[in-house]
């Protein structure tokens, strides 16, 4: 079973400009998480989508940031424009659906994002 | 009064050594509890989870639970170098997301 993929892997980008992080959970997990962890931060979450809708998204910054998910499948975080404060790595999980509060949460590999 | 709490360490303990890790929440209605290590550079691995107070153990790894005093720790044992790392416990929020509630992470290093 394949594990959860983001692209990119780093991105380095100038404040101002927009960037479009991508993530692919677990075939057949409807549960997609959004987290970030900033320098010297705890993890904290962004949002939750179950399949295509947004459960949750308490955790966004401000109106910069814009979440989808197309068809319940990928997900992508779009940030526009940039801030330097927006510079963090960005965690995509996924998580079965059913007793979620059990549902174990399988990390991607993260985006680096640098906004100089 | 943070949600989830952990030393942040560095906690360094001899190769082969019982390596304690402990983390305590606050909300009291929390049923769920995972540990995940990080190594540098990289996303945090799920190694263990626990719901029901008592231990419980797979491996190397044990996890202990105490609802009473909301507390939950990992005990890793005959640690290896190759277990330094950091090691977080994160609590899912009882909330209609579940959303994760991490500590700061407990960073290990195991001495050959």
């Amino acid at each position: 079973e394949a594990g959860v993929t983001q692209f990119p892997s780093h991105s380095v980008i100038e404040k101002g400009q927009t960037v479009t992080l991508r993530c692919d959970p677990i075939s057949g997990h409807d549960n997609l998480y959004w987290y970030r962890r900033v320098m010297g931060k705890e993890i904290k979450f962004l949002l939750h989508f179950v399949k295509e809708s947004k459960q949750d998204e308490s955790g966004m910054p401000n109106n910069r940031f814009l979440a989808e998910r197309t068809g319940g499948t990928y997900s992508t975080l779009k940030v526009q424009p940039a801030e330097l404060e927006d510079s963090g790595v960005y965690f995509c999980a996924s998580s079965r659906s059913g007793r979620a509060f059990k549902n174990e949460q399988f990390f991607g590999p993260g985006t680096r994002l640098t906004v100089l | 009064q943070k949600e989830v709490e952990q030393n942040s360490g560095p906690l360094s303990v001899p190769e082969g050594a019982i390596a304690s890790l402990n983390c305590t929440y606050s909300d009291r209605g929390s049923q769920s509890f995972f540990w995940y290590r990080q190594y540098s550079g990289k996303s945090p691995e799920l190694i263990m989870s626990i719901y029901s107070n008592g231990d419980k153990e797979d491996g190397r790894f044990t996890a202990q639970l105490n609802k009473a005093s909301q507390y939950v720790s990992l005990l890793i044992r005959d640690s290896q170098p190759s277990d330094s790392a950091t090691y977080l416990c994160a609590v899912p929020r009882m909330d209609s997301s579940y959303k994760l509630i991490f500590g700061s992470g407990t960073r290990l290093l195991v001495r050959p």
